[in-house]
């Protein structure tokens, strides 16, 4: 299993510019999550979904979109960047969202928006 | 509202030393905790969690966690530190009365020297 794979790495984008932060994850999970990491901060929700065609906000929604087509999938787009979006992001999944169920986390994406 | 704070930025010690990462947590509910910890330009990864049962959690790589309901912490420890134990280290709640979101502190690095 590759677990959670996140695509690409690093970006560099203007002000206004759009780009979408792509996540797959190979574990059949049916939860997955993006995170924003900000230096000093712990990460911070943005969007979760809990199967195909159902997401919802999380603690930072504002700026993003996402969607969920297929399990495997859940894309986090950027419409408009600001520079208050430069950050470490992170897409986790988990195969449900009791309360005991732990988070398989991607590498991350950095992005710098200039 | 559930929080998490970890009290130290860093933490140095000598390979060989016992080590310890503090965390303190708020819940209105019953806590969940989790220690997750992140090496550089990697994702987060799961080390260990508190569920219910004995205060004494054991994780991956020798690491171990004490839950104290009295003093509502959660603190990280490893007998014998490593260098290869450096890293970013994170704690994270979830309450039964938060919608069973993951809240995280703002993290601790952890310096092990030679």
């Amino acid at each position: 299993n590759a677990g959670v794979t996140q695509t690409p790495k690093f970006r560099i984008l203007k002000i206004g510019q759009s780009m979408t932060l792509q996540c797959t994850q190979d574990m059949n999970h049916n939860y997955m999550y993006w995170y924003r990491q900000d230096p000093g901060m712990g990460l911070k929700l943005i969007y979760y979904s809990v199967g195909a065609g159902i997401t919802d906000k999380g603690e930072v929604p504002n700026g993003y979109n996402v969607s969920r087509s297929t399990t495997e999938d859940f894309p986090l787009r950027l419409e408009l960047a600001a520079p208050s979006q430069t950050s470490v992001y992170f897409c986790a999944s988990s195969y449900d969202r009791t309360i005991q169920e732990t988070q398989y986390f991607g590498p991350g994406t950095r992005l710098l928006v200039l | 509202a559930q929080s998490v704070a970890q009290p130290e930025d860093q933490v140095n010690v000598a390979e060989g030393n016992p080590l310890t990462v503090k965390c303190t947590y708020s819940v209105s509910g019953n806590p969940y905790l989790f220690w997750y910890v992140q090496y550089p330009n990697r994702g987060l990864q799961f080390l260990l969690k508190y569920i219910t049962g004995d205060n004494l959690v054991k994780g991956s790589y020798g690491f171990e966690a004490e839950f104290n309901k009295s003093q509502t912490s959660f603190h990280l420890k490893k007998p014998s530190a490593l260098v290869s134990d450096s890293a970013l280290y994170f704690c994270a709640v979830r309450d039964t009365y938060a919608g069973n979101m993951l809240t995280f502190g703002g993290g601790t690095r952890l310096m092990v020297k030679p």
